[in-house]
């Protein structure tokens, strides 16, 4: 009955590694996106596909690549992984921008 | 960069108080979002207000768009501990794109 998953839900590792995070959803939504949310809690968006697409870019590092599959998954691979990375990572989809589903997250901890 | 500041970053009150939370831009926004976040979940939209000066009630709370639609506010009723959560207004300024505010912590104390 998960709506919107992703794994790990935990990931520590080291600076300088490469780590993927996973995202799946079962509501069918066209829409998929990643938020970044630091430790004094800011959500700021990242990417959002549209149907395998790319939509929006921010002002994401290049070490940061997504990769969506398929419609129901979007990835996140990040390279050379550094310590101001650490936060926690949300996967959301939707059938329209204004009606998000978020995932539990992921806590990213680079040591 | 158009940012949304919600005020006060924490708030802590007993249970069966009343409280308001709120959630202000510079600019102009097309629609509103209230989001809550319990700790390790992820956000849960809780309301949208699209019309300047709408007010919406769910069960203990009541939004309110302002007029100029620069602000809204978050109301609770005889807060209760379920109700302790990380409150995020979000909004969008004709993108299709939500950015998120600053956040208010709210802890209600049995």
């Amino acid at each position: 009955d998960t709506a919107v998953s992703q794994t790990p839900k935990y990931l520590v590792t080291q600076m300088g590694n490469d780590k993927s995070i996973k995202c799946e959803q079962n509501l069918g939504h066209d829409t998929m996106y990643w938020y970044k949310q630091d430790s004094k809690k800011f959500l700021k968006i990242m990417f959002s596909y549209n149907n395998k697409e790319l939509i929006i870019n921010e002002t994401v590092p290049n070490r940061f690549s997504p990769k969506s599959p398929d419609k129901a998954h979007l990835n996140l691979h990040i390279n050379s992984l550094e310590l101001g990375d650490s936060a926690v990572y949300f996967c959301a989809s939707s059938q329209v921008w204004s009606q998000q589903y978020f995932g539990p997250g992921t806590r990213l901890t680079v040591t | 960069t158009q940012l949304l500041e919600q005020s006060p970053q924490f708030l802590s009150i007993q249970e069966g108080e009343n409280l308001t939370v709120y959630c202000n831009s510079s600019s102009v926004f097309s629609s509103l979002q209230w989001y809550r976040q319990e700790p390790g979940e992820g956000p849960v939209l809780l309301v949208t207000v699209v019309t300047g000066g709408e007010v919406k009630k769910l069960k203990r709370l009541t939004f309110q768009f302002g007029d100029a639609r620069k602000d809204s506010s978050l109301h609770i009723t005889a807060a209760q501990p379920g109700d302790t959560g990380l409150y995020l207004c979000a909004c969008n300024f004709g993108n299709e794109k939500l950015t998120f505010g600053t956040g208010t912590r709210l802890t209600i104390i049995p």
